[in-house]
């Protein structure tokens, strides 16, 4: 079974408007960290926002902010304003537990900005 | 902002030849991690490296993969005999502590590998 999911292969999104990225999660662990990276075509990996799953309120990082839906298993990632510049991919991505050290990554959202 | 860097960006290798992939991790990090992304495709965890030991691997980590921390700052992925199915994108990645799910690993900019 996939540990994430990113059922938007491709989103485009006029600019300034606010869209959201879906990402569902799977796993039985209590304790684990939920991440969003953005990939541009240059192709880095950036991250920009972290939910742990015992925390109570949203993350927030300037224009992102991430919706934790826990009962759902759902850390839908929102972008406010966008802006061209958001035009890239993104993952949702996850690591379960104190046991385990590594990242698991969905398969990407490819979002384009229209001017 | 530290930042994690890698050399080289770009490399091009016969198949059967050896790699040699550099990171340098933020300085002050502790865990150090390989992940590599076939084009098109979802990022894969390859290795992480606490202490001067793998601390997990997965199965794309066999042995033609190896790791080291050769001095302080240094963190190199070889990868002893190139195969076409390893033309990818490697990131490294560094993280603080690995005590809990919580500490964000932040990834270098990659080195785009191509074997022919």
């Amino acid at each position: 079974a996939q540990k994430i999911t990113q059922t938007q292969p491709g989103m485009f999104v006029q600019e300034k408007e606010a869209v959201t990225l879906d990402c569902t999660y799977d796993t039985s662990d209590q304790s684990y960290g939920l991440f969003w990276y953005k990939q541009p075509s240059s192709g880095e990996m950036i991250f920009l926002i972290y939910q742990g799953s015992y925390d109570e309120q949203n993350a927030t990082e300037g224009r992102y902010s991430l919706n934790f839906q826990k009962a759902r298993k759902s850390a839908n990632l929102v972008i406010s304003a966008s802006q061209l510049g958001d035009s890239a991919m993104y993952f949702c991505a996850m690591r379960e537990s104190y046991s385990a050290s590594k990242i698991i990554f969905g398969s990407g959202t490819r979002l384009s900005i229209r001017p | 902002e530290p930042e994690v860097t890698q050399t080289p960006s770009h490399q091009v290798t016969q198949m059967g030849q050896e790699v040699i992939l550099r990171c340098v991790p933020i300085s002050n990090h502790l865990y150090f991690y390989w992940y590599r992304q076939i084009l098109g495709q979802k990022v894969e965890f390859l290795v992480s490296f606490y202490n001067n030991e793998i601390s997990e691997k997965s199965e794309i980590f066999d042995d033609q993969f190896s790791v080291e921390r050769p001095d302080g700052s240094n963190f190199t992925l070889k990868i002893r005999s190139t195969k076409l199915e390893d033309s990818a994108m490697y990131f490294c990645a560094s993280s603080g502590r690995d005590r809990g799910p919580e500490e964000t690993q932040y990834f270098g900019p990659g080195t785009r590998l191509l074997v022919l």
